[in-house]
Order: C-alpha cells, then structure tokens, then sequence
C-alpha cells in the first residue's frame, strides 16, 4: 500500500465517535479552503469545501470550520466508520492565486478502533 | 473521479532513462495538473496546463517536461530519471482554476534505482 501515512500525525478512534482533525493554515489571505480524504493506494477525493466569508458548512455527517482568526481549519465526522480509515489533509487557496496558488497539508492518519 | 486515469500505476526504471506518464480525463476539463506526493511533505505542483499546448511550471518542475496535445491528454516526461525521482505521481484536473477543487486520479507510483 501508500507509504504516505508515514511520519504522520495519527488521530485513533473508537468506531461511533466523532472525529476532529485539525489543520493550520498559513496564510491569513487565503479564501478558499478544501479537505480531502485519501485512502491507501487511491488518489486524494475531495471531501467538503469552505470559503473565507464562511465559518462553518456542513455535508453528509461532515462539517468544516473555519476560524480565521488563528488560521485554523477544522474536520469533524461524526459516528466515525471504518471506512472513514484514511489520510486527510487540507488544502489552502491563496486569492488570485491560479492554477498554481494552492497549498496542501501534509495530513493526518485517521485510524478507526472497532 | 472525474474520469481520470494514469498509466502505468506503478514503474520501476534506472537512473538515467526517460520515463512518461501519462493521464486522461474524459470531463473535457480545462486545467490538468502534475503532483508528487512524498512522505513528510504535502502534494507538491510540478507543471500544470491551463488549456492545449499551454503549460507552466509549478514549485518542483526541475527535471521535468510536460506536454498536452489534446484536452484529454497531459504527459509528464522524466527526460534522466534520478533516485530523488523515486515518489508517487498524482494527476488532477478541474473545469477552472482557483475556486474548485481538484479532482484527482488514482496515481502511478515510480520507483527509479
């Protein structure tokens, strides 16, 4: 399988918790943000997204916060499931920063205990 | 997603030869992008293409080419392949730039000895 999740911080957690991953952003101008969810072997997949004039969006047993304030970026799944086993990472838009303004996250190991 | 298919997915070559790689997407996206995944380090943009024939270069685009012909196709050329070369390729495409986000494919993972 993909050795990206070496050298990772690892989040464990018991399957039906809820599960926060967090993510500090590096710039205060950045406007556009996304997480994504990769599993081993597979390309990163595209989770839920946010926009700067936004502090909170929800999806399908996810929600994205944002606090602009500390550059903070946060993911939380609720009843976690065992498919929710992967590495997630954000990624930042800085504004008018084209094709090559986006900054990636070096991600988190997210390992779901049965 | 976003029908987005690499080849091969997985290679195994010498330090010296040129290696391509290739990647197509059947949405007719207009952006398609070059990354490399490593393990302590976030994805990182080798070149990216923003229509045919119009390419530019990302963060890590030395020892690199790139080039696309049709908007279905963009190819990653490795013209000397060198161990520092050894990492796993993702391909990504969207319709704009900026304010979507990316679609990746499945990667080709490289290994050059």
């Amino acid at each position: 399988g993909e050795s990206v999740g070496l050298h990772l911080p690892t989040l464990s957690v018991q399957e039906g918790d809820n599960s926060i991953i967090n993510c500090a952003y590096s710039n205060s101008a950045s406007d556009y943000f996304i997480w994504y969810k990769q599993e081993s072997g597979k390309g990163p997949q595209f989770i839920i997204d946010i926009r700067s004039n936004m502090d909170k969006r929800q999806g399908q047993r996810v929600t994205v916060l944002l606090n602009k304030t500390v550059k903070h970026l946060s993911l939380q799944i609720a009843a976690t499931q065992p498919g929710d086993s992967a590495v997630y990472f954000c990624a930042e838009t800085r504004p008018g920063g084209g094709a090559d303004g986006l900054t990636f996250g070096k991600g988190t190991h997210l390992i779901i205990q049965p | 997603d976003a029908g987005i298919t690499q080849s091969p997915r997985h290679k195994v070559t010498e330090t010296g030869t040129p290696v391509t790689l290739r990647c197509h997407q059947t949405e007719n996206h207009r952006y398609m992008y070059w990354y490399r995944q490593d393990p302590g380090h976030g994805l990182r943009l080798i070149h990216y293409s923003y229509g045919v024939k119009d390419t530019d270069k990302g963060e890590v685009s030395d020892g690199y080419s790139v080039s696309r012909s049709k908007t279905e196709d963009f190819l990653l050329t490795l013209e000397s392949a060198t161990s520092s070369q050894t990492s796993v390729y993702f391909c990504a495409t969207t319709p704009g730039q900026g304010d979507s986000p990316l679609h990746f494919g499945n990667g080709t993972r490289l290994t050059v000895t």
